[in-house]
C-alpha cells in the first residue's frame, strides 16, 4: 500500500540556522503533499502544501521542494526559532478514497538557543 | 472563528469499559475524519464522514469501534470493551469537500 516515511526521527539545530526535514513516498501517482507541524499536546497544524505539477513552493520562512523522480520531498525552515520546535509530518491523501491522509512517522525538531 | 474542538481532552478508563469521544467540527465543514495517534507515530486513519454517512470506515481496527454523525455536524467515536492497546490520542479533523483538513487538539485515552 501507500506509505510515506521520514529520513530522520530527530533533528537538532541552533537557533537562527536553517532546518531541512526530509520525506520519501512510495506511490508515484501521489499528486498532493502536505506538511503538518504538531506541538506537544496539540493536533497537527497545516504548514504548507504542494501539488505534483510544482517543484517548489514558498511560504513565510518555509519552502517545500518536491522531487518526483526520486519520490522525495523536503521542508526547509529558514532562520529556525525556538517556536519551531515540534514534530513535523509529511502526509499525502490516498487517491480516490475521500482524501484520507497517510502520514509519515514524523521528525522531532529541537531548536537550541 | 472557532476551530475543531474535542471532548474530553483526557479520558482514563478501566479495561473492559465503554467510552465515547466527541468531536465538534468547524461550522459548515461537510467532511469529518477520525485518526488515532500512538506515541511516537503519525496519525492513522480510522473513519471518514461525508455529511451524515460514513464514506470510508476501513481504518476501524475491529467491531469494538464505531462512530456516528447523525446530523452531519458533531461526531462521536464509541469504543466498547476497551483494551489497553486502545490507549492513544484520538484526533478529529474536518474539511470542506476536498479541502484542507483542520485538526482538533485530540483526546488522550488511557486504558488501565
Amino acid at each position: 500500500g501507500e506509505s510515506v516515511g521520514l529520513h530522520l526521527p530527530t533533528l537538532s539545530v541552533q537557533e537562527g540556522d536553517n532546518s531541512i526535514i526530509n520525506c520519501a513516498y512510495s506511490n508515484s501517482a501521489s499528486d498532493y503533499f502536505i506538511w503538518y507541524k504538531q506541538e506537544s499536546g496539540k493536533g497537527p497544524q497545516f504548514i504548507i502544501d504542494i501539488r505534483s505539477n510544482m517543484d517548489k513552493r514558498q511560504g513565510q520562512r518555509v519552502t517545500v521542494l518536491l522531487n518526483k523522480t526520486v519520490k522525495h520531498l523536503s521542508l526547509q525552515i529558514a532562520a529556525t526559532q525556538p517556536g519551531d520546535s515540534a514534530v513535523y509530518f509529511c502526509a499525502t491523501p490516498t487517491r480516490n478514497q475521500g482524501g484520507k491522509l497517510i502520514f509519515g512517522q514524523g521528525t522531532e525538531l529541537s531548536v537550541k538557543p | 472563528g472557532a476551530g475543531v474542538s474535542q471532548t474530553p481532552s483526557n479520558k482514563v478508563t478501566e479495561k473492559g469499559k465503554y467510552v465515547e469521544l466527541r468531536c465538534d467540527p468547524i461550522s459548515g465543514h461537510t467532511a469529518l475524519y477520525w485518526y488515532r495517534q500512538s506515541l511516537g507515530q503519525g496519525p492513522e486513519f480510522l473513519i471518514y464522514f461525508q455529511g451524515t454517512g460514513a464514506a470510508d470506515d476501513s481504518g476501524l481496527p475491529n467491531d469494538r469501534f464505531f462512530a456516528v454523525r447523525p446530523e452531519g455536524s458533531v461526531s462521536t467515536l464509541k469504543i466498547q470493551r476497551t483494551e489497553r492497546g486502545d490507549s492513544a490520542v484520538y484526533l478529529c479533523a474536518s474539511s470542506l469537500a476536498g479541502g484542507k483538513q483542520y485538526f482538533g487538539p485530540g483526546t488522550r485515552l488511557t486504558v488501565t
